[in-house]
C-alpha cells in the first residue's frame, strides 16, 4: 500500500530565506507525487505534480519539487519565502483509485 | 476554470436533524470525491464517484450518504450525526478517477454537530 511520510511536523523560516519541505513515499510501482498547500479553514490548492520525465517539476508561486527515485523523496522547495506562504503544505502520492496525504508540514513564516 | 464550489461555508445541526452539503464542479470532470479533515490532520477519503456511480466508500457510516444527480454535481446527506463529526468536509473533482490525475479541490464546508 502506498504511503507518504513528512518528517517534520511544524518549520518556521524568516521572510526571504530559503524553504525546503521534506516528503518520503512508499509506492511499489511508478508513483505519481502531488504537493497540496492549505491556508487556514481554506480547501487545499495544488501547488505541482510529478507523473514522469523530468525529475525537476515548476509549480505555481515560485515552489518546485525535485523527485530522487533513489531516496523516494519528492522535497518541495522555494528559494525565497514570503509571508504570505505561511499555511500548511500536504505531500500526497496517487495511485489504486485514489490520494494519500502526508500528515502535513506546518509553515511559519516570521517577518 | 478550475473552480469546485461549495455549498454551504458553515453548518451547525443538532443530532437529530437532516441536512445536506452540495458539491459543483464546471471543469468536465468524471470523478468527485468527498473528504473529512479534522483540525491539524490531512483529508481522509469518504466517497469517491466515477462517471457518476459510487466506486470507493471508505467504510463510512450510513449516517453519511452521497449521492451524484449528474457528473457535475455532487451531495452528501447527513443524518443523525455525532459531535465528532464535526469537521471540515472538502469536495474534490477530477479527470477519471485514480491517483494519477490531480484532484482540484472546494473551499470546503465547516460542518459543526451540537
Amino acid at each position: 500500500a502506498q504511503s507518504v511520510t513528512q518528517p517534520d511536523i511544524h518549520i518556521t523560516v524568516s521572510e526571504g530565506a530559503s524553504l525546503e519541505l521534506r516528503c518520503n513515499y512508499s509506492y511499489g510501482a511508478t508513483p505519481y507525487l502531488f504537493w497540496y498547500v492549505q491556508s487556514p479553514g481554506q480547501g487545499l490548492q495544488l501547488l505541482l505534480k510529478y507523473f514522469s520525465g523530468d525529475t525537476l517539476v515548476q509549480g505555481i508561486k515560485g515552489f518546485e519539487a525535485e523527485f530522487k527515485r533513489s531516496q523516494s523523496s519528492f522535497n518541495l522547495r522555494k528559494p525565497s519565502v514570503h509571508w504570505s506562504d505561511a499555511a500548511e503544505y500536504f505531500c500526497a502520492v496517487g495511485g489504486l483509485g485514489k490520494l494519500v496525504f502526508g500528515k502535513g508540514t506546518k509553515l511559519t513564516v516570521n517577518p | 476554470d478550475t473552480e469546485v464550489t461549495q455549498t454551504p461555508k458553515h453548518l451547525v445541526m443538532g443530532m437529530t436533524n437532516k441536512k445536506s452539503l452540495k458539491c459543483e464542479q464546471h471543469m468536465g470532470h468524471r470523478a468527485m470525491y468527498w473528504y473529512k479533515q479534522k483540525a491539524k490532520k490531512p483529508p481522509e477519503l469518504m466517497f469517491v464517484y466515477s462517471y457518476e456511480k459510487l466506486s470507493i466508500n471508505e467504510s463510512v457510516p450510513s449516517r453519511f450518504s452521497p449521492e451524484c444527480p449528474n457528473s457535475s454535481l455532487l451531495n452528501l446527506h447527513l443524518h443523525a450525526l455525532q459531535p465528532e463529526d464535526s469537521a471540515l468536509y472538502l469536495c474534490a473533482s477530477s479527470h477519471p478517477s485514480g491517483g494519477s490525475y490531480e484532484q482540484y479541490f472546494g473551499p470546503g464546508t465547516r460542518l459543526t454537530v451540537t
